[in-house]
């Protein structure tokens, strides 16, 4: 099976403007889930979507948002960029609901100037 | 919400030697804990997990111990060789069915 992919691998937008990133998970599995990565902060969950519908979401202000397709795919959108938004963002597929076995996608990473 | 605690942040150990990870949970209800590596400008990828009925669970060189008692769980590498250099993160899942990470333990195996 074809692993996760992620579209744009690189980004690089400046303060205010917005920006959505793709996730294609694994043929079969239909829970994605977002994640920010910076250095010294680690992994920090978004959200996790299911059937299309927002799961589980964590501690991020409401600039983040995001949304799954019925073909599972899912998009994640950062609106009002901050200079703090830099950073990996990383999806990971599940075949189940809830966070279990992930499978991470390559990453997108932003850069806000 | 589980808030995942690991230590320490940078090890550094001879090739063939053990290198040990730490991780501290606070949720008494989670119940799986995953190890994940990443590699430098790689994704990260499951290494290990063990579920809260089990105390130990051991793949090749890697093991994982877990003691729900006192809400940690560690990862074992024995003979360290210099591909297990990498930043390895531990996860726990809460009663929130959510995913917590530690901030990551980066392993450097000396040649």
């Amino acid at each position: 099976k074809a692993g996760v992919t992620q579209t744009p691998r690189y980004l690089i937008k400046t303060r205010g403007q917005q920006v959505t990133l793709s996730c294609s998970p694994i043929s079969g599995h239909r829970s994605v889930s977002w994640y920010q990565q910076t250095p010294g902060q680690g992994l920090q969950f978004l959200f996790e979507y299911f059937s299309e519908t927002q799961r589980n979401k964590g501690n991020f202000p409401g600039r983040f948002s995001g949304r799954q397709f019925s073909n599972s795919r899912s998009e994640m959108n950062v609106s009002t960029l901050e200079l703090g938004d830099s950073a990996l963002y990383l999806c990971a597929s599940s075949s189940k609901q809830g966070q279990e076995t992930q499978y991470f996608g390559p990453g997108t990473r932003l850069l806000v100037l | 919400g589980e808030n995942v605690e690991q230590h320490p942040s940078t090890l550094s150990v001879q090739e063939g030697d053990s290198a040990v990870i730490k991780c501290t949970y606070s949720d008494s209800a989670s119940n799986y804990f995953p190890w994940y590596k990443q590699e430098l400008g790689k994704r990260p990828q499951l290494i290990i997990d063990i579920r809260s009925n089990v105390g130990e669970k051991k793949d090749q060189r890697i093991a994982v111990t877990l003691n729900k008692t006192a809400k940690h769980f560690s990862l074992h590498i024995t003979e360290t060789q210099p591909e297990d250099s990498a930043v390895y993160f531990c996860a726990a899942v809460g009663g929130n069915n959510r995913l917590a990470f530690g901030k990551g333990n980066q392993v450097v195996v000396i040649p």
